[in-house]
Parts: C-alpha cells; sequence; structure tokens
C-alpha cells in the first residue's frame, strides 16, 4: 500500500539559505500534518492543512511558511534558516473520511551548517 | 476544542515492571482514541486504536481501555522489555471531522 512519502529524505543547508520541503500524502488522504524533532527532542507539532487550509498551528516560528496544494500535496518553505533548525521534519496524513488515524513519513533530515 | 493531556516524561523502568502511561482527553463529541510510539531512529507508527466507549485496544503486550466516564485512555503494560524503550504519543481524531490531536508525547526508557 501507498504509504507518505516525503522528499528530499535528507537536505544540508547553510545559514540564511532556504528550504523547502515536500510531503505526498496517501491518496485519498485530505489532511497533512507536519511536526518537527530536534536532535534527542521528542517531535513537537508545527501546523496541519485540511482541504488546502489551514486547520491548526503548534509552535511554527515567522520564518517557516507552508500550504497544501489541490492535489493534496503539502509544502514545508523555510527561510533565513539557522542551525537551531536543524532537526527531523515528520510529516504525516489522515482521511476525515475514514477512521482518523494519521500515517507518518519517513522524514526529511534538515541539516544547516 | 479537542486536545489531549497525557502524563510527562521521562518515565525510566526496570525491565519486567509494570507500565502506565496515563492520557486524558478533552472532546465535545465522541473521539477515536490512538496510542503512537516512536522507537529511536525511527518514525513514528500506529500503536493500537479504540474508536468506542469501552472498546480495548491492545497491539505487542500493550493495552489501553477507552473510558468515557473518566475520559481517559491510559497505556498499560504488564511487563516491559528493553525493546519497549520509545516515546509514546496519545491522540485523538474528531469523528465529526476527522481532525487529529496529539499529546506531547511520554519517552519511556527500560533499563536491562
Amino acid at each position: 500500500a501507498a504509504g507518505v512519502i516525503q522528499s528530499p529524505r535528507h537536505l544540508i543547508k547553510e545559514k540564511r539559505e532556504t528550504a523547502t520541503l515536500k510531503c505526498y500524502p496517501i491518496p485519498r488522504h485530505d489532511t497533512v500534518y507536519w511536526y518537527q524533532q530536534g536532535p534527542g527532542q521528542d517531535p513537537q507539532f508545527l501546523i496541519s492543512f485540511y482541504e488546502k487550509m489551514q486547520s491548526d498551528k503548534g509552535s511554527i516560528p515567522d520564518r517557516f511558511s507552508a500550504q497544501q496544494f489541490s492535489d493534496y500535496h503539502s509544502e514545508l518553505n523555510m527561510s533565513s534558516l539557522e542551525l537551531g533548525d536543524s532537526a527531523l521534519y515528520f510529516c504525516a496524513s489522515s482521511s476525515r473520511k475514514g477512521t482518523g488515524e494519521a500515517f507518518f513519513g519517513q522524514g526529511t533530515r534538515l541539516t544547516v551548517v | 476544542g479537542n486536545s489531549v493531556t497525557q502524563m510527562e516524561g521521562p518515565v525510566t523502568l526496570s525491565e519486567e515492571a509494570f507500565l502506565t502511561i496515563n492520557c486524558t482527553y478533552t472532546a465535545t463529541g465522541y473521539p477515536s482514541l490512538f496510542w503512537y510510539v516512536q522507537y529511536p531512529g525511527e518514525g513514528l507508527q500506529l500503536l493500537l486504536k479504540a474508536t468506542k466507549a469501552d472498546d480495548k485496544g491492545s497491539n505487542k503486550g500493550f493495552e489501553a481501555t477507552y473510558r468515557k466516564e473518566t475520559t481517559s485512555f491510559h497505556l498499560e503494560k504488564g511487563s516491559v522489555q528493553v525493546s519497549d524503550s520509545a516515546v509514546y504519543f496519545c491522540a485523538l481524531s474528531d469523528p465529526r471531522n476527522n481532525d487529529m490531536r496529539f499529546g506531547a508525547g511520554t519517552r519511556l526508557t527500560v533499563k536491562p
């Protein structure tokens, strides 16, 4: 069965650069969640989208923005990168027409140097 | 709005000890409830779920019972193993719109 696909799997950027992370949900899933997990830290909720509209917002910095497109994939845009942005970024998807459980991608590891 | 509150970690236990991780929820309807687990170096994965009151979800020796009267979904295991060391997340899904809410996570370390 198709799972949540995140790309790229690994990304190295320099300070002050920008990065774009992509998430492709399971087919027919309409909701996407983004999480950030720093080294040795627990995942922190960033933001979620349902039907291309933001549905919930967590601890997402102002330097970050995200959106969900008409094909339900989502992109997390990160600008003015800082060393502290180095983390594993997880995406999850769920369907409001199903059981509601979320399925997680393998994550994108971002390293800022 | 809907929310989930779970026991703060970290929790450290010896092998074969009994585990309880408390989770309570606030919801205006009758949500589905989940426990997710993140093993070291891996992504989050569903551990167990319950979709209605008095349901018991179980998997890998873990159990949680959906208690409407106490709005709780505590995770239990009778005898933990070192391999159970992970971060555990309680979550709910509102059946009216399937919007999910996660708890903050509880880190469990099991020592031999």
